[in-house]
């Protein structure tokens, strides 16, 4: 079973439009991370919060986490045509399971 | 290093066969997770070893999947016998520390398509 809920499903923006996307889980963690997967290739880690934490920034990425809603939010900034990927969110609990929501799929047209 | 090293990276075989997917984690990370793709269910956790020991199986699908982790430079995830319901994508990764600080390395994946 999955860990996580993403939303939405699929996003298409343009080029330099902001794209956010949410994740929802279930169960107590020790952090939240995002990846990104390009078509075909294996998940490439973009950004990790801790529980006690409730914002990170890395470059165009910001991460929000509410532990009380049990949710995460995505936030890639002036976003470029090479950001076209699916994003998942995971959750790490404390005996180390790492489990990824369903994913995001963005496509950012030029 | 070379990241997580996973073989074959493609494998076509008839239903009723055996199917064995391999591993490489990246050297002295310390957990080790099997993950199956598909469309219709996501990117689903199987199972995942700590220390070279299964911690969690309960992902796997049925009996007819088994997974080893006989040393902590090689895993083995075995399908036998293989069903065209089995066809996805496995992906290995693996972590340091559980992931507290650092993140999960993947392999390219295996693409597995029984006929």
């Amino acid at each position: 079973s999955q860990q996580g809920e993403e939303d939405p499903q699929a996003l298409s923006i343009q080029e330099g439009e902001n794209a956010t996307m949410n994740c929802s889980y279930k169960t107590s963690i020790n952090n939240l991370q995002w990846y990104r997967q390009n078509s075909g290739r294996g998940l490439v880690h973009l950004i990790l919060i801790r529980s006690n934490e409730r914002e990170k920034h890395s470059g165009r990425l910001r991460v929000t986490l509410d532990t009380s809603k049990k949710s995460s939010s995505l936030l890639i900034t002036a976003s470029r045509a090479a950001d076209t990927a699916s994003y998942f969110c995971a959750t790490e609990d404390s005996w180390g399971k790492l489990q990824f929501g369903a994913g995001t799929q963005v496509v950012v047209t030029p | 290093d070379a990241g997580v090293i996973q073989s074959p990276r493609h494998e076509v075989t008839e239903m009723g066969q055996e199917v064995t997917l391999r591993c490489k984690p990246i050297s002295g990370h310390d957990y080790l997770f099997w993950y199956r793709q598909t469309m219709m269910r996501g990117l689903e956790l199987l199972i995942y070893f700590n220390n070279n020991v299964p911690i969690d199986d309960s992902g796997m699908p049925e009996d007819r999947f088994s997974a080893k982790m006989p040393n902590a430079s090689f895993s083995t995830l075995k399908i036998q016998p293989s069903e065209p319901r089995d066809s996805a994508v496995y992906f290995c990764a693996s972590t340091q520390t559980g992931g507290r600080t650092t993140e999960a390395f993947f392999g390219q994946g295996t693409r597995l398509t029984v006929v």
